[in-house]
């Protein structure tokens, strides 16, 4: 079926190092990005967005890039803490497809102490 | 504001059964879209609904329909239910959803024996 693609199923990372997670897309339509935390037993949690029309966008400890040339997203995280470790979906949406994301497989990412 | 509330969080049926799930959406909020999420397919999309009318639909048949009343509320249904249909139903909700930001509810796990 539809999917974004995600590079790495297992992301295994030392506390206080730096995450990165990787996307790609296959619709270059897409307008937006979201990256997805979910921990075990609960919905997945907003992390930070990202619209088709920018680069780079910061909020507290993660950055999210958007490399349109290659359809390449990707979610940084600093400085690693045991409670980022959950499972990171990256999902896109276009405009015209109304209230439907499409979702990556999901990287899980455990943090070792 | 509260976030999005689904009911019941757990379910037990068997095959043949049919199945009412309930969301309620963040207030003000007048998307509501539906997730199936599983093991083996992740989270694919069911359908979405904007002020009590279905926009947009997702790849499963139509033992899986749904609704949404004036205030917002929307329900899931599922008839005849398979074994293949135990997962965890999620649903979001978004102000317009076109191309912005859902908000995930905790899910209903229901598993069909």
């Amino acid at each position: 079926g539809e999917s974004v693609g995600l590079h790495l199923p297992t992301l295994s990372v030392q506390e206080g190092d730096n995450s990165i997670i990787n996307c790609a897309y296959s619709n270059s339509a897409s307008d937006y990005f979201i990256w997805y935390k979910q921990e075990s037993g609960k919905g997945p949690q907003f992390i930070i967005d990202i619209r088709s029309n920018m680069d780079k966008r910061q909020g507290q400890r993660v950055t999210v890039l958007l490399n349109k040339t290659v359809k390449h997203l990707s979610l940084q995280i600093a400085a690693t803490q045991p409670g980022d470790s959950a499972v990171y979906f990256c999902a896109e949406i276009t405009r015209s497809n109304t209230g439907k994301l499409i979702f990556g497989q999901g990287t899980t990412l455990q943090v070792k102490p | 504001k509260a976030g999005v509330t689904q009911t019941p969080r757990y379910l037990i049926k068997t095959r043949g059964q049919q199945v009412t799930l309930s969301c309620s959406p963040i207030s003000g909020h007048r998307s509501v879209s539906w997730y199936q999420q599983t093991p083996g397919q992740g989270l694919q999309f069911l359908f979405e609904y904007f002020s009590e009318t279905q926009r947009n639909k997702g790849n499963f048949p139509g033992r899986f329909s749904g609704r949404q009343f004036s205030n917002s509320r929307s329900e899931m249904n599922v008839s005849t239910l398979e074994l293949g249909d135990s997962a965890l139903y999620l649903c979001a909700s978004s102000s317009l959803g076109a191309g912005e930001t859902q908000y995930f509810g905790p899910g209903t796990r229901l598993l069909v024996l």
